[in-house]
Parts: structure tokens; C-alpha cells; sequence
């Protein structure tokens, strides 16, 4: 079975502030895909990165940054210089491929409020 | 490139009534999945379609049902309506079969009375 636990339910930061959201999973597959994604109040999910296990590479894209590290089973994700675009609910998503099951397990997702 | 589209984007409907909800999905792509959103039980998996075959299926009753079509769109049944089916419903796509980031549409935000 798969699992993602996003420990922080809701984080609240004045602008400029950085802000760190926690992602740990649990996975028995050796080959699995990790994500994150963003939900604005309008409700669509928008995709920001998806990391394979095999690459424990750090990556950062503009004011966002991801830190993964197999050995803890986790994905946080990082933004830099917050401003009050970011405020929406993130959520930390796994993928696997045992048995060909590819589908999403979702965290419960972070609410971030970023205050002028 | 358009993006996932998905209609209606609201719906009221009646216990005991049935809905069909359409996704149409980024052009090219020939898996589209769909996904329930509650505030009660956060994104769950509903099921995967792949080249108009089921792939994957989530844990919901059998009045949850869906196709997809030679041209990658899918439709999604909800049957006989109860008042925990209300929810956002999410379609996303993706250009291959598993692992693959997937592309989320606006949703469906369906309320049953």
C-alpha cells in the first residue's frame, strides 16, 4: 500500500517569508514517482514537479525548491521569498508501479496563506 | 495547447438521479484518470483509462462507472445519487501510461440534494 503524510495542515506566513511544507511517503515499490501540485481557490490541480526514486537530485525552478531524500522516505518542498500568488492548498502526491498501478495516492494536502 | 477540459463544471442534481460528467483530455494524451475530492476524504482514485480499456480502479461501489472513447475522451456515470457523491470530480491526462505527471482539469463540482 501506498501512503503520503503531510504532517502541517494549514501554514500561515507574512509575504517574503520562506515557507517549508513536509512530505513523507511509504512505498513498497523500488520504482516510484513522487509530485507535487498546486490547488488555487479556482480548483484545478496544477502539476510543479515529479521526481523519479532513482534521481535524489535536488531541484530548484525560480522561487521553489525540493529537497528529496530516500533514506527518510521524504519530498519537501521549499518556496523562497513567498508572496501572495502562492497561497493555495499543496499537495504531495506518489505514484507506484507494482502490479502496473500507476494512479495517484494523494496527501491531505497544506493549506499555505500568504499575508500581504 | 488546450489544455484538460471538462464539463459541465457545475451540476446539481436529485438523490436517486443519475450523472455523466465529460472529459476531454490534452490532445495526444490517451490516459485519463479521474479523481473524487472531499473535504472528508481529500483526492481518491476513481479510475485509469488507457486506450479505451479500464487500466485501474479506485475502492468505490459499482454505481461509479466510466469509458473512454477512440479519441481519448472520456465520460464518468455516477448511478442512483447519494448525498456523499457530492464532490469535485477531477479529470487529468497523460501522455503515456504510468508515472507520468498527470494534467489536472478545472473539475466538476457536483452537489446532490
Amino acid at each position: 500500500a501506498q501512503k503520503v503524510t503531510q504532517a502541517q495542515t494549514e501554514i500561515s506566513v507574512v509575504e517574503k517569508e520562506d515557507v517549508t511544507l513536509d512530505c513523507v511517503y511509504e512505498t513498497r515499490d523500488t520504482t516510484y514517482y513522487l509530485f507535487w501540485y498546486k490547488q488555487p481557490p479556482s480548483g484545478e490541480l496544477v502539476f510543479l514537479i515529479r521526481r523519479n526514486s532513482f534521481d535524489e537530485q535536488n531541484e530548484i525552478s525560480g522561487r521553489y525548491s525540493w529537497n528529496f531524500q530516500k533514506s527518510t522516505s521524504s519530498f519537501n518542498f521549499t518556496i523562497t521569498a513567498s508572496q501572495v500568488v502562492d497561497s493555495a492548498v499543496y499537495f504531495c502526491a506518489l505514484s507506484g508501479e507494482l502490479y502496473n498501478d500507476y494512479k495517484l495516492s494523494f496527501g491531505a494536502g497544506t493549506t499555505v496563506t500568504v499575508r500581504a | 495547447k488546450a489544455g484538460v477540459t471538462q464539463t459541465p463544471r457545475y451540476l446539481i442534481k436529485t438523490r436517486g438521479q443519475q450523472v455523466t460528467l465529460s472529459c476531454s483530455p490534452i490532445s495526444g494524451h490517451r490516459s485519463v484518470s479521474w479523481y473524487q475530492q472531499t473535504p472528508g476524504q481529500g483526492l481518491q482514485f476513481l479510475f485509469e483509462y488507457f486506450s479505451e480499456t479500464q487500466r485501474n480502479k479506485g475502492n468505490f461501489p459499482g454505481r461509479f462507472s466510466g469509458r473512454q472513447f477512440s479519441n481519448s475522451r472520456s465520460e464518468m456515470n455516477v448511478s442512483t445519487l447519494e448525498l456523499g457523491d457530492s464532490a469535485l470530480y477531477l479529470c487529468a491526462s497523460s501522455s503515456v501510461l504510468g508515472g507520468h505527471e498527470q494534467y489536472f482539469g478545472p473539475g466538476t463540482r457536483l452537489t446532490v440534494t
